[in-house]
């Protein structure tokens, strides 16, 4: 298996753009989670879906970013408008069930700059 | 919500010798406490992890221990390599959610 694939791995765009990020999460996996990853707020969760369906968007810090996850094989994470402090590394993971035992595999992130 | 505390927050340590990393969490209904060890520029990757009903677990190197009455755990590596330099990170979970600590660098020194 290829394991969960995001993409790009590196943005740079100008504050005010709209900004889609993409996961790929691993096949046969039913629950997909977005992170981010900041020196200053470490790992926080944004969202969680689970078959497809978001269970908890708490984590979202504002109505720029949105997360769609049309099927079982894809979800984009969406910032509109982009800031400079949404400047982070983001990752997404997926793993089979959501109960807390499973494993979450990260993919190998984007790293987004946000001038 | 979940808080977690982790500590240090960096640890340097000669290759050969043992590190010990140490983490709180606050709600008690935590069952899940996973380790991950992220190099740098790369992805979290799990390493060992444990279950609220189980005190202990090793896998070769790596050892964590579970404290559910206090509400600490801690990762433990013995015989340090370069290779085990990296950030690692603990967590505490309730069904799905993943409560992240900050993490703890760990260098060893050849």
């Amino acid at each position: 298996d290829a394991g969960v694939i995001q993409s790009p791995r590196h943005e740079v765009t100008e504050m005010g753009q709209e900004v889609t990020l993409r996961c790929k999460p691993i096949s046969g996996h039913n629950s997909l989670f977005w992170y981010r990853q900041t020196m200053m707020r470490g790992l926080e969760l944004l969202i969680y879906f689970n078959n497809n369906v978001p269970i908890d968007d708490s984590g979202m810090p504002e109505d720029r970013f949105s997360a769609k996850m049309p099927n079982a094989s894809f979800s984009t994470l969406k910032i509109q408008p982009s800031e400079p402090r949404d400047s982070a590394v983001y990752f997404c993971a997926s793993s089979l069930g959501g109960t807390g035992y499973n494993e979450q595999f990260f993919g190998p992130g984007t790293r987004l700059t946000v001038l | 919500g979940e808080n977690v505390e982790q500590h240090p927050s960096t640890l340097s340590v000669q290759e050969g010798d043992s590190a010990v990393i140490k983490c709180t969490y606050s709600d008690s209904a935590s069952n899940y406490f996973p380790w991950y060890k992220q190099e740098l520029g790369k992805r979290p990757q799990l390493i060992i992890d444990i279950r609220s009903n189980v005190g202990e677990k090793k896998d070769q190197r790596i050892a964590v221990t579970l404290n559910k009455t206090a509400k600490h755990f801690s990762l433990h590596i013995t015989e340090t390599q370069p290779e085990d330099s990296a950030v690692y990170f603990c967590a505490a979970s309730q069904a799905y959610k993943l409560s992240f600590g900050a993490g703890t660098t760990v260098t060893v020194r050849a």
